[in-house]
């Protein structure tokens, strides 16, 4: 059974950044693909990237280029969602999800609890 | 981009059948699939691939895709159904794209 465990709330001022983690148990990390995805307050979910631990290859949802780095340390099963130049509208909870992607039939079967992450000044 | 397009809300009597929709330009070309998400809690994907589901989920949800339109439906409703349900696809120019939810009332 694959677990996510995602780190704890943060708050942050504006024009900072975060870094939140998420760390897999079950399965063989490398072999996932982890999207992150976040749900703004009352709202949405919205893709943001995903990382394929065992290339080493991240992508990111244009809206967030530039602005979202997608790490993962093999050695801990843990990936990294980091999101820089923080605003007031990035606040939102933020979700890690195993994507499997698979000859078109591309969705997310375990999901971590969710980070909040909070920008305010 | 590509736009999925659900009802705000549906509200069914429990033992009924609620049906949820998801609109979107040939989706019935693509790969849909469906969470259920509960408040304060993380979304739980309940179907995959347009009408499979995962081990642990019950038979009274099912999925089907053709069209402009993919459906989800909710048999013989309880109340621990009650929540927001969002369809998502993967697109080549989008990449993955959420519905914009909706909310499943049990009267």
């Amino acid at each position: 059974q694959v677990q996510l465990v995602q780190s704890g709330a943060e708050v942050k001022k504006p024009g900072s950044s975060v870094k939140v983690s998420c760390k897999a148990s079950g399965g063989t990390f490398s072999s996932y693909t982890i999207s992150w995805v976040r749900q703004a307050p009352g709202q949405g979910l919205e893709w943001m990237g995903r990382i394929i631990p065992i290339l080493g290859i991240a992508n990111y949802a244009q809206k967030f280029q530039g602005r979202v780095t997608i790490t993962a340390d093999k050695s801990t099963s843990t990936a990294y969602m980091e999101l820089s130049s923080l605003r007031s509208e990035d606040t939102a909870v933020y979700y890690c999800a195993r994507t499997i992607a698979v000859a078109g039939v591309d969705y997310f079967d375990y999901w971590g609890q969710g980070t909040l992450v909070t920008v305010s000044s | 981009s590509y736009v999925l397009t659900q009802p705000p809300s549906v509200s069914v009597a429990p033992g009924q059948t609620a049906r949820i929709t998801c609109g979107g330009n040939n989706i019935g070309s693509k790969s849909v699939h469906w969470y259920q998400q509960k408040p304060g809690q993380a979304p739980v994907l309940v179907v995959y691939d347009d009408s499979d589901r995962p081990s642990g989920i019950p038979e009274r949800f099912s999925g089907s895709n053709s069209g402009n339109t993919a459906t989800l439906t909710i048999s013989r409703v309880e109340a621990g159904d009650e929540a927001d349900y969002y369809c998502q696809v993967w697109d080549s120019s989008s990449d993955y794209v959420f519905g914009t939810g909706t909310k499943v009332t049990v009267l």
